[in-house]
């Protein structure tokens, strides 16, 4: 079946730092990859998406690149913002009437 | 912007108590999910809806939860006879008739606490 394994938080970095969140993924088939950002009291919002191989989805100065060959989606930023402090999930999906897969989230915390 | 709507946000309600929890999602997707966060832990897949049926559950669903679409706009997740254990998260979301780029809008949640 599918699973996705992401690095355990929290992850704690000063302003400015530069990030990653890496998230390695195991599924049949080609699924669509997604990072998804939960704030403090809110839902799962999408935060960027890849939906084939070497495909780089970006916002917000996030970047995530799917790469098929080391089955892996991380997610960068080159300089963090207090704002980015969130919970962070990597899924998979394939569409249609599948459900996503979930990570168990990795929390950021970012310090002024 | 379109989005999925959630109520309550916030329930208390007593063990052995019936809870039906609300969604109203996006209105032209055809796909629809309940998700469950229980409280610092990962987001877990309930069961998907489509064509008026379910179309997978996880074993998390057992016989205490049911969904249904009673109009053309809301979609319900009851669960019959609560426990402590089903305190947590529940997020909705919806997909639309998108093929595989597979992306689910989700709702802000409903948080349940069972006492």
């Amino acid at each position: 079946g599918n699973s996705v394994t992401q690095m355990e938080g929290p992850v704690t970095l000063s302003e400015e730092a530069f990030l990653t969140i890496n998230c390695t993924y195991t599924a049949t088939g080609y699924p669509s990859l997604f990072w998804y950002v939960q704030y403090p009291g809110e839902g799962l919002q999408l935060l960027l998406k890849a939906t084939k191989a070497d495909d780089k989805g970006s916002n917000k100065g996030f970047e995530a690149t799917y790469r098929k060959e080391t089955t892996s989606f991380h997610l960068e930023k080159g300089s963090v913002q207090v704002s980015d402090s969130a919970v962070y999930f990597c899924a998979l999906g394939g569409g249609g009437a599948d459900g996503l897969t979930f990570g168990k989230g990795t929390h950021l915390i970012i310090q002024p | 912007e379109p989005e999925v709507t959630q109520t309550p946000s916030h329930q208390v309600t007593q063990m052995g108590q019936e809870v039906i929890l609300r969604c109203v999602p996006i209105s032209n997707h055809l796909y629809f999910y309940w998700y469950r966060q229980i409280l610092g832990q990962k987001v877990e897949f309930l069961v998907s809806f489509y064509n008026n049926e379910i179309s997978e559950k996880s074993e998390i669903f057992d016989d205490q939860f049911s969904v249904e679409r009673p109009d053309g706009s809301n979609f319900t997740l009851k669960i019959r006879s609560t426990k402590l254990e089903d305190s947590a998260m529940y997020f909705c979301a919806s997909r639309s008739l998108d093929g595989r780029t597979g992306e689910l809008f989700f709702g802000e949640g409903s948080r349940l606490t069972v006492l």
